[in-house]
């Protein structure tokens, strides 16, 4: 079982620029979640997912989007990128909302 | 503001002795509990988790104790061992009046673990 896959692993992007980054679960979760972590901080929810086809905000959504096609996949988009947006991206799924969520190993990004 | 805290942003301890990481929070509606584990370049672990109609939940050397009345839980490691060295992070759910959490969870900052051999 792979568990979370978060690609890539690290990205540096110009001021301006987008990228989407990606995230697949092989574990039939219906939950799915991203999250940041900036340096010396807890992780912040951003956007969240209860099933294909239905998203919604976390606390800090300005800046991304995401999409939920399929259970297995949920992607997050980055448009014009800024230099608040340097973090540590995670990736999470869960089987139901109150049970631990499974993490992916992250996405460094650095916006220069 | 922050509704999750953990004000000791590192512990150092020797092995085979207790670790006692604190966390504390604000928000009422809060219902469950979780406790991470991090190491370096990767996400973070789940590691045990409480409810809030309970005040202990044990898992081999891990205990979580919740006060609710403080607001306060607290991870212990007993005995603690050189691998249990990672950030911990705690984590809080729900918070939503009249409504589901689906699970989003609120972080502390996390605090630094050094078990010394």
């Amino acid at each position: 079982n792979a568990g979370v896959t978060q690609t890539p692993k690290f990205r540096i992007l110009k001021i301006g620029q987008s990228m989407t980054l990606q995230c697949t679960q092989d574990m039939n979760h219906n939950y799915m979640y991203w999250y940041r972590q900036d340096p010396g901080m807890g992780l912040k929810l951003i956007y969240y997912s209860v099933g294909a086809g239905i998203t919604d905000k976390g606390e800090v959504p300005n800046g991304y989007n995401v999409s939920r096609s399929t259970t297995e996949d949920f992607p997050l988009r980055l448009e014009l990128a800024a230099p608040s947006q340097t973090s540590v991206y995670f990736c999470a799924s869960s089987y139901r909302g109150t049970t631990e969520a499974f993490f992916g190993q992250g996405t460094r990004l650095t916006v220069v | 503001d922050q509704q999750v805290k953990q004000n000791s942003p590192s512990l150092s301890v020797q092995e085979g002795r207790i670790s006692i990481l604190n966390c504390d929070y604000t928000n009422s509606m809060f219902d469950y509990f979780l406790w991470y584990k991090k190491y370096p370049a990767e996400g973070p672990t789940f590691l045990i988790s409480i409810s809030s109609i309970k005040d202990k939940n044990e898992d081999g050397r891990f205990t979580v104790f919740l006060n609710k009345s403080a607001k306060h839980l607290s991870l212990h490691i007993v005995p603690s061992q050189p691998g249990d060295s990672a950030v911990y992070f705690c984590a809080a759910s729900g918070g939503n009046a009249g409504g589901t959490s689906y699970g989003k969870l609120t972080f502390g900052q996390g605090t630094i673990l050094t078990v010394h051999p």
